[in-house]
């Protein structure tokens, strides 16, 4: 059955570190992946998309990674805030955006 | 723009009792998604329209969930009779359109609680 895994723990990061999130898949192939961050109470906000044929992508102290062949996409945070914290949930999205399957979230704490 | 709208942000009915949740999408936006948060099952897609036509109902659990997106300014989620099981986040989201490269805007969501 498809299957999308996040980071199953918190994660837990000393500011000014590279928080590296993950989203594994399986049994799916994925057009387009997209991140989001959900603070409590709110709705998720997009934050950054990257499609099968690229292999990284950057926004600011964001990083994206895409790799079809591990199955994978890892979400970097470099020089990490406390204002970061929050949970990020990765969204894979079929070539023709037919289906849209989001991860359970991960749960990213930045400690002062 | 005051982004999507979400209404009622909460609602505790009891079991049996007909729930409808509504959404305004952002003005100029085709798409809208209805979605449902829990804590066991994570953000699960329920429905989506494109220019208010259902694209796709295949998330929607059962008989009892209903979704109806009369115009483009306004949609519905409705489920009659609730169950205790329904108790979660619903949000509502929309987005330019279905190309890849719209991201979508999600409402507050309506924490609804069925005892």
């Amino acid at each position: 059955s498809q299957k999308i895994e996040q980071n199953s723990e918190a994660l837990n990061i000393q500011e000014g570190k590279t928080a590296t999130l993950t989203c594994n898949y399986t049994n799916y192939s994925p057009a387009y992946l997209q991140w989001y961050r959900q603070d409590p109470g709110r709705g998720p906000v997009f934050l950054l998309l990257i499609r099968e044929n690229e292999k990284e992508k950057r926004k600011e102290r964001l990083k994206v990674t895409f790799d079809t062949t591990l199955k994978q996409s890892l979400f970097h945070i470099t020089a990490s805030q406390p204002a970061d914290s929050a949970t990020y949930l990765c969204a894979l999205l079929t070539s023709s955006a037919s289906k849209i399957i989001f991860g359970s979230g991960t749960r990213l704490s930045i400690r002062p | 723009d005051a982004g999507v709208i979400q209404s009622p942000r909460h609602e505790v009915t009891e079991m049996g009792q007909e729930v409808t949740l509504r959404c305004k999408p952002i003005s100029g936006h085709n798409s809208l998604f209805w979605y449902r948060q829990t804590m066991m099952r994570g953000l699960e897609l329920l429905i989506y329209f494109n220019n208010n036509v259902p694209i796709d109902d295949s998330g929607m659990p059962e008989d009892r969930f209903s979704a109806k997106m009369p115009n483009a300014s306004f949609s519905t989620l409705k489920i009659q009779p609730s169950e205790p099981r329904d108790s979660a986040v619903y949000f509502c989201a929309s987005s330019l359109g279905l190309a890849e490269l719209n991201e979508q805007f999600f409402g507050p969501g309506t924490r609804l609680t069925v005892l």
